[in-house]
């Protein structure tokens, strides 16, 4: 497609689920971004994936979230038993490793409410 | 470590009046500086960004901003408003370079009234 994807758009849980939210980045982007926002927060940035590759985790909150990337394209986000405080909009962002003056494309984010 | 702070939760103008929207930035390193805009239920649009090649930025829909390294700020101006423009606006740090996150402010809302 012509920019990124995210699915679902929405997402209800019950608390102590699972959930998996989706990314698929521009094509031939190799560099794809997880960042957060909540009300309580703003925009916090969460994990950075160099192709498949993850230099920086620094911002995932605690060892319930986890992020993978397979084929240097899609990524997927897990939040294992989902808390109160997860609450938040994930969006994803992708870039181009060939443009110097990088610029992150956002894709509409996945609404998540944890009941 | 780069941070940036963003002057007022929220700004209301007039259509057709100027928009000025105010960021600030602390960086150790010469920074990249963004502004993104968010309407409602999307995600962030680019504006315009900074990278060092020009002072005076220009991007999107007239919005512009001017690198200011004396004050360490990067405003968001539009001589012109228009009931359009009523969204979210971040500012947005990174490191100079190699792929980086984004450190955002924490946005002001722009209202436009008639």
């Amino acid at each position: 497609g012509a920019g990124v994807s995210q699915s679902p758009s929405n997402k209800v849980t019950e608390k102590g689920k699972d959930v998996e939210l989706r990314c698929d980045p521009i094509s031939g982007h190799t560099a794809l971004y997880w960042y957060r926002q909540s009300l309580g927060q703003g925009l916090e940035f969460l994990i950075y994936f160099q192709g498949n590759s993850a230099p920086d985790k620094s911002g995932l909150p605690s060892d319930r979230f986890s992020a993978e990337r397979t084929g240097g394209s899609v990524s997927t986000l897990t939040i294992q038993r989902t808390q109160q405080e997860d609450s938040a909009v994930y969006l994803c962002a992708s870039s181009s490793y060939r443009d110097f003056q990088e610029t992150q494309y956002f894709g509409p984010g996945t609404r998540l409410l944890v009941l | 470590a780069q941070s940036v702070t963003q002057l007022g939760s929220h700004v209301s103008v007039s259509e057709g009046a100027l928009v000025l929207l105010r960021c600030n930035y602390s960086s150790s390193v010469p920074p990249y500086l963004f502004w993104y805009v968010q309407y409602p239920n999307q995600g962030l649009q680019l504006l315009l960004k900074y990278t060092s090649a020009a002072t005076l930025v220009k991007g999107i829909n007239g919005f512009e901003a001017e690198f200011k390294k004396s004050e360490t700020s990067f405003h968001l101006t539009k001589p012109s408003a228009h009931m359009s423009d009523a969204a979210e606006y971040f500012c947005a740090v990174s490191g100079a370079g190699t792929a980086s996150k984004l450190t955002f402010g924490t946005g002001t809302r722009l209202q436009v009234t008639l």
